[in-house]
């Protein structure tokens, strides 16, 4: 069985920094691009960012392009995501989200971990 | 980047009867070499990750009750559900993937009438 989680999230000043973890199991983690997909609290999916399955190549968001690093341990079969310079628009669950295909290009995602609520406040 | 865009954003429907909800593209998520629509469909219940439901506009994941369908082509696209049930009060969310950046609809929330 395929299986995500998630950790890391937690309350962060402006301005500050935290790494997300996810944990994965039950498939051949270095196969797959693997992604963060975010949720504000009460609003819809954004997704964040991406990497290939050997780590070569990455992907982000506008929003968060220069202040999100997203890595990956293929050793560990663990995806991170390191958030620098947060904001409080950055407020929200983040998801990781396994690609159902195993090649470079975008495609659809399943399965989705649980989540880690990331919470920027002063 | 392309936009998704859903209606109607909520939706009533009475139990047994038929909710549709729609997702328009702002550019054709048709790749003409493969006939295939790079959209997907996902469900998602309060306090849940989103569930994948749909794939390649209309293939039904494994698992995913047959009262769920999708439908449509290029720039316009149908989720359809053809009897509602209790347990499909759900926000829905359509997403793209013909190109990065992978983008979503902004949600539509079903509700029980």
């Amino acid at each position: 069985e395929v299986q995500l989680l998630e950790s890391g999230g937690g309350l962060v000043q402006p301005g500050g920094s935290l790494r997300l973890s996810c944990a994965a199991s039950g498939f051949t983690f270095s196969s797959y691009v693997m992604s963060w997909v975010r949720q504000a609290p009460g609003k819809g999916l954004e997704w964040v960012s991406a990497i290939s399955g050997r780590g070569d190549s990455t992907y982000y968001a506008d929003s968060v392009k220069g202040r999100f690093t997203i890595s990956s341990d293929n050793s560990k079969n663990t995806l991170y995501l390191q958030m620098n310079s947060l904001r409080a628009e950055d407020t929200a669950v983040y998801y990781c989200a396994k690609s159902v295909i195993a090649s470079a290009g975008p495609n659809w995602f399943d399965p989705w971990g649980q989540g880690t609520l990331v919470t920027v406040s002063s | 980047d392309i936009v998704m865009t859903q209606s109607p954003d909520s939706l009533a429907v009475s139990l047994g009867e038929r909710a549709t909800i729609n997702c328009k593209s702002s550019q054709s998520v048709l790749y003409s070499s493969s006939n295939k629509n790079y959209l997907a469909w996902y469900q998602q219940k309060p306090g849940q990750p989103p569930k994948l439901l749909i794939y390649w506009a209309s293939t039904r994941e494994s698992g995913v009750p047959d009262r769920f369908s999708g439908s449509g082509s290029g720039t316009d696209f149908t989720l359809t559900i053809s009897s509602l049930q209790a347990e499909d009060v759900a926000v829905y969310y359509c997403q793209q993937y013909y190109r990065n950046p992978i983008t979503f609809g902004q949600g539509t929330r079903l509700e029980i009438k």
